[in-house]
């Protein structure tokens, strides 16, 4: 059972928007950044998202986060085949004094 | 650019200890806190703990606290993770990661190691 909790799966046909959702509590997300992470079939998980809604140095502007509350939003616009992978979100826990992930939602390219 | 270059996949008896190793390259090691991470079939991503830049500071999830031992060489640029009384649901993909800060985003990960827990 995972800290946060994340849809376990989304999908979308080319071209579309899809969001993926992050809920979490007053000690994790509430008081601290959000990260997201890509992890494509068979690879380690890649940073795509940090501090709630920055993209790191070659991350498309297809891909964006927010945050409210104790809640996060991973937005994919666009959508390519290549964006099908599991998506997870992170942030810091102060009641856990750790890091906690949500327990990741499979985006389909249909 | 970063590497980070796990050991390969191990299988362990029950009770026993495993010794993961990640050896890194391409960046100032001791500039990086490291953690582990662990992922079970189908399952997210599970941290375990840090280790920072000098290997003097450890901070382990308190479900592996008494059994799990993280080290670093800065000599060989290497950080370790040693996990005791394996047990089954301990079978699983072991990521090491790096972050520039503690409470930082991991910025570069391992290839993984699968650690496979069996009788």
């Amino acid at each position: 059972q995972s800290v946060l909790t994340q849809p376990p799966s989304a999908s979308g046909t080319p071209g579309q928007r899809v969001t993926i959702s992050c809920s979490g509590s007053s000690s994790n997300i509430g008081s601290n950044t959000v990260n997201w992470y890509q992890q494509l079939p068979g690879t380690a998980p890649q940073l795509l998202i940090y501090s709630n809604n920055q993209r790191p140095s070659g991350v498309p502007d297809r891909f964006s986060g927010s945050k409210s509350g104790t809640s996060a939003s991973l937005a994919i616009s666009g959508l390519q085949s290549e964006d099908e992978a599991d998506y997870y979100c992170a942030t810091w826990d102060d009641s856990l004094n750790g890091w906690v992930f949500g327990g990741g939602t499979k985006l389909t390219v249909l | 650019q970063v590497q980070l270059v796990q050991s390969g996949a191990q299988v362990m008896r029950p009770g026993a200890s495993v010794k993961v190793s990640c050896k890194a390259s391409g960046y100032t090691f001791t500039s990086y806190f490291m953690h582990w991470v662990r992922q079970a079939p189908g399952q997210g991503p599970e941290w375990m703990g840090i280790i920072n830049p000098t290997g003097d500071n450890t901070n382990y999830a308190q479900k592996f606290q008494g059994r799990v031992t993280m080290t670093r060489d800065t000599s060989t640029s290497t950080v370790y993770m040693e996990l005791s009384s394996l047990r089954s649901e301990d079978t699983a993909l072991y990521y090491c990661a790096g972050s520039s800060g503690y409470y930082n985003y991991f910025d570069y990960w391992g290839q993984g190691t699968l650690v496979t827990v069996s009788s």
